[in-house]
């Protein structure tokens, strides 16, 4: 059975980078797209980035100036760095996996998120 | 990027109800639209993919249909494990977006 648990700082200050880890158990992180998506307090979904194991990247064109997304396949883990944060950048941020079937494809499973507040 | 409209966004209904909630893409996605469920303090769970295929061990009781622009969820029977947001989530094209939620309230 997949897991993935992410892990980070739960406050980053305004300004700096907002650094997370999604640990993956349960399958070899190779061969799949794995994705970061965010959830602000009491409002809805954003996917922030995607990568697979062979460095190909996509990126949610908001963001992307900020972003950096990457997997280590030895430690069988990915990563996320988030510059400049504002208050604005304050989330649920959430890794999971992209499924894909013919060209369908979903996010699923997710890690159980990790609250990150971006405050002085 | 591709827009995607959920309405209604709040409801309330009691057991037993037929439930449908309805999402609309701003371009055609195909059948590319997947819907998932989130409780309180929970990730999103996986529900629905291609716009109708059920994902395993989802109860029977959920639906999808639709093609094009217009997207539908269906609760045959809601059971009181079914109060939650819904989610619909467009992968035709990047950036992946989502519907902004439907809130499914107890009566």
């Amino acid at each position: 059975q997949v897991q993935l648990q992410e892990s980070g700082p739960g406050l980053v200050k305004p300004s700096e980078t907002l650094s997370l880890t999604c640990t993956v158990s349960g399958a070899s992180i190779s061969g799949y797209y794995w994705s970061w998506i965010r959830q602000p307090p009491g409002k809805g979904l954003e996917w922030i980035a995607s990568i697979y194991n062979s460095g190909s990247t996509k990126y949610n064109p908001s963001l992307k100036s900020r972003v950096t997304i990457s997997v280590d396949t030895s430690k069988n883990h990915l990563s996320l760095k988030l510059s400049s944060v504002t208050a604005a950048d304050t989330a649920v941020y959430y890794c999971a996996r992209e499924g894909l079937y013919d060209d369908y494809s979903w996010f699923d499973p997710w890690g159980q998120g990790t609250l990150v507040i971006v405050s002085s | 990027d591709i827009q995607m409209t959920q309405s209604p966004s709040s409801l309330s209904a009691s057991v037993g109800d037929r439930l449908t909630i309805t999402c609309r893409a701003s371009q055609s996605i195909s059948s590319f639209l997947n819907w998932y469920q989130q409780k309180p303090g929970k990730a999103p769970k996986l529900l629905i993919y291609g716009a109708s295929t059920l994902h395993y061990r989802v109860p029977s009781r959920f639906s999808g249909s639709g093609s094009g622009t217009d997207f539908t969820l269906t609760i045959s029977s809601l059971q009181p494990e079914d109060f939650a947001t819904y989610y619909c989530q467009q992968s035709h094209s990047t950036p992946w977006t989502f519907g902004q939620g439907t809130k499914v309230e107890i009566k």
